[in-house]
């Protein structure tokens, strides 16, 4: 199974609206992030979890806030967001290697569909 | 600072054509090259990836070539297809710190 299965995959919401993305594997993955593309743009970092933990933060605004509860969840929280922040939003998952740890090919990241996130 | 850049912004390529994109990046700490396909309305899907101790990798008709010495790389899509059209990625990451850096993207039309 290498399917990592994000929901909703379509969200419209307010910009008082407080709402959830959620991303779910089961590959065993320990390193978990969360990716925001816009249109005819490469996906952009905004978080990485390595072992349930907040290891990457882009700079992310605090209207995003992500959450990992365990190993094959991650969630992203979202709160007053602004139109701007109309996007399509990745949830990825990979092995995390350490030094001297694994080789090409247990590294790769797989990514999910996406949640299309519209603020109005 | 654009940490890889990639060339061209589109293509168009003939029913069994080849198809080549490039990238090329700065920081030679980089050690794990992917490249990416993406069709609309979907999430980025792994290709096919390189380390820098290989110089080419082929996997099917999709072929990573690898130039460490001038810092680039590139994706050849041999006898492309029009189900092949799609937007790729390449990207460059250090094995060790899990993030991934995207190139701009190539949209890549095959004609039938």
């Amino acid at each position: 199974d290498t399917e990592v299965t994000q929901t909703p995959k379509h969200l419209v919401m307010g910009m008082t609206n407080k709402k959830s993305l959620k991303c779910e594997q089961h590959m065993g993955h320990r390193a978990m992030y969360w990716y925001k593309q816009k249109a005819k743009k490469p996906p952009e970092l905004m978080f990485v979890y390595s072992y349930e933990k907040l290891s990457i933060n882009e700079s992310v605004p605090s209207r995003f806030s992500p959450e990992c509860p365990n190993s094959s969840l991650l969630n992203l929280h979202l709160h007053a967001l602004q139109p701007e922040d109309s996007a399509l939003y990745l949830c990825a998952s990979s092995h995390r290697l350490r030094p001297g740890q694994g080789t090409l090919g247990v590294f790769g990241a797989f990514f999910g569909q996406g949640t299309r996130l519209t603020v109005v | 600072q654009q940490q890889v850049k990639q060339s061209p912004q589109s293509l168009i390529v003939q029913k069994g054509g080849i198809s080549i994109i490039n990238c090329a990046y700065e920081n030679t700490a980089f050690d794990y090259f992917p490249w990416y396909q993406q069709f609309p309305g979907k999430g980025p899907a792994l290709l096919i990836a390189i380390r820098p101790d290989v110089s080419e990798k082929k996997e099917g008709r999709f072929t990573i070539s690898f130039n460490k010495s001038a810092k680039q790389f590139s994706l050849h899509i041999m006898d492309s297809q029009p189900g092949d059209s799609a937007t790729y990625f390449c990207a460059v990451s250090l094995s060790y710190g899990n993030k991934l850096v995207f190139g701009a993207g190539t949209i890549l039309r095959v004609k039938s």
